[in-house]
């Protein structure tokens, strides 16, 4: 079993539409959560950093966590086409220094 | 906010040749730095960790003799693939963390190795 688990896609919606990434882990050791986005050819960018249960906001980016279901989401409100990219999940269990666990991600077409 | 560097950016090179390749912090001291590697369409994968001055920490089934990592100062770390062979080809991407009070790691844009 992998330690992260998430839906390649592709994933395609039309602008304004929003968007729901998922992953699930599967120990409970893991403590520290991130969402990625990654552009053809480019490295990672952080987009959300999270460590407990519930719900955290940032502009139309919205991450959430249930750890007693080791299910964490992004969502993407209003999305737009500017958001076309893979979007990664990455956990770990010493925060957001240490080593990465990423999940496979999944791509995001935004269509006008 | 933080930036890295990798050069080159795209390489390719023949089959048993070696090839190094640069990580740089350039606006901030890297205590700590994370290689990864990216198949098409794949995760990435953390093949090692290095502290300055000290060894890298590898992966499980990832090769120090193969990937060799130095970590020579607060602001460079560089993998050398050694005897590249075409299943070494694939996209290499490292990160960077500050030292006390950092809480992100940063990445640089990737390097593109193909090897023929």
């Amino acid at each position: 079993q992998k330690e992260v688990e998430q839906d390649p896609g592709p994933l395609s919606v039309p602008e304004g539409a929003i968007v729901s990434l998922n992953c699930t882990y599967s120990n409970s050791a893991f403590q520290y959560f991130m969402w990625y986005r990654q552009y053809s050819r480019k490295g990672p960018e952080l987009l959300m950093y999270t460590y407990s249960s519930g719900n955290k906001e940032d502009g139309r980016f919205t991450a959430q966590v249930d750890k007693s279901s080791k299910y964490i989401s992004l969502f993407i409100r209003d999305s737009q086409p500017s958001d076309s990219a893979t979007y990664l999940c990455a956990i770990s269990a010493s925060g957001n220094t240490g080593k990465l666990i990423f999940g496979q991600g999944t791509t995001l077409q935004v269509k006008p | 906010g933080a930036v890295v560097s990798q050069h080159p950016s795209w390489v390719i090179c023949k089959s048993g040749t070696s090839v190094k390749i640069e990580c740089r912090s350039l606006d901030f001291q890297a205590t700590t730095m994370f290689w990864y590697r990216q198949f098409p369409k794949q995760s990435l994968m953390l093949m090692a960790t290095s502290n300055e001055g000290s060894k890298a920490t590898y992966e499980q089934g990832v090769e120090k003799d193969k990937f060799l990592i130095n970590h020579a100062s607060l602001t460079l770390s560089t993998l050398t693939v050694t005897s590249a062979h075409p299943e070494d080809s694939s996209f290499y991407i490292c990160s960077a963390t500050p030292g006390q009070g950092g809480n992100e790691q940063f990445f640089g844009p990737g390097t593109r190795l193909t090897v023929l």
